[in-house]
């Protein structure tokens, strides 16, 4: 089956702008999370959507939003980008609690990222 | 405030020897871990998990070791082969209060030296 699939791959902005980055997670996962890797901090993370609900949130401004589809596709959007905000921006998807019950329903699957450079 | 830790960035071993990689957390929420591998510009791909009612879990030459009274965790890996060589991250979750919500370590950089 498709992994999850996250445009674009690459992009560089300017300060002060905004963007958006999708992602279509695997067939039959209702569950998104989005997370920020940055050299020496991980993978921090931003948010997890699940049935069109933010349910969990991390520790970023709300420069810092996304959205969820009735199909489970997820967006994420950083408005006023900062330098700062360079980073690689990972997607992953997973069954979610809604299938709990299930071994490893919480178990992620990522996708490639969304490298974006701000200048 | 960090959460997940993992104090070593990086760490060389020979092929065939035994790879160790640590990781501490804080919160005695988390009860399902997991250790995660990550090759240069792919997504972190699943490597092995265990639940806190577990002590060990084992899946092939990987095994995860869990020490709750310490709040602490180990990969080990037998034999390292030079295609280990990968970043490692280490993730919990608290399955009882925020299933889907991951939360990563730093990583550490593993090198198996052929």
């Amino acid at each position: 089956k498709a992994g999850v699939t996250q445009t674009p791959r690459y992009l560089i902005k300017t300060r002060g702008q905004q963007v958006t980055l999708s992602c279509s997670p695997i067939s039959g996962h209702r569950s998104v999370s989005w997370y920020q890797q940055t050299p020496g901090q991980g993978l921090q993370f931003l948010f997890e959507y699940f049935s069109e609900t933010q349910r969990n949130k991390g520790n970023f401004p709300g420069r810092f939003s996304g959205r969820q589809f009735s199909n489970s596709r997820s967006e994420m959007n950083v408005s006023t980008l900062e330098l700062g905000d360079s980073a690689l921006y990972l997607c992953a998807s997973s069954l979610g609690r809604g299938a709990s019950g299930t071994s490893g329903a919480n178990v992620l699957t990522f996708g490639a990222g969304s490298r974006l450079t701000v200048l | 405030d960090q959460q997940v830790k993992q104090n070593s960035p990086s760490l060389s071993v020979q092929e065939g020897r035994i790879s160790i990689l640590n990781c501490d957390y804080t919160n005695s929420m988390f009860d399902y871990f997991l250790w995660y591998k990550k090759y240069p510009a792919e997504g972190p791909t699943f490597l092995i998990s265990i639940s806190s009612i577990k002590d060990k879990n084992e899946d092939g030459r990987f095994t995860v070791f869990l020490n709750k009274s310490a709040k602490h965790l180990s990969l080990h890996i037998v034999p390292s082969q030079p295609g280990d060589s990968a970043v490692y991250f280490c993730a919990a979750s608290s399955i009882r209060t925020s299933y889907d919500k991951v939360i990563f370590g730093p990583g550490t950089s593993l090198s198996v030296i052929p």
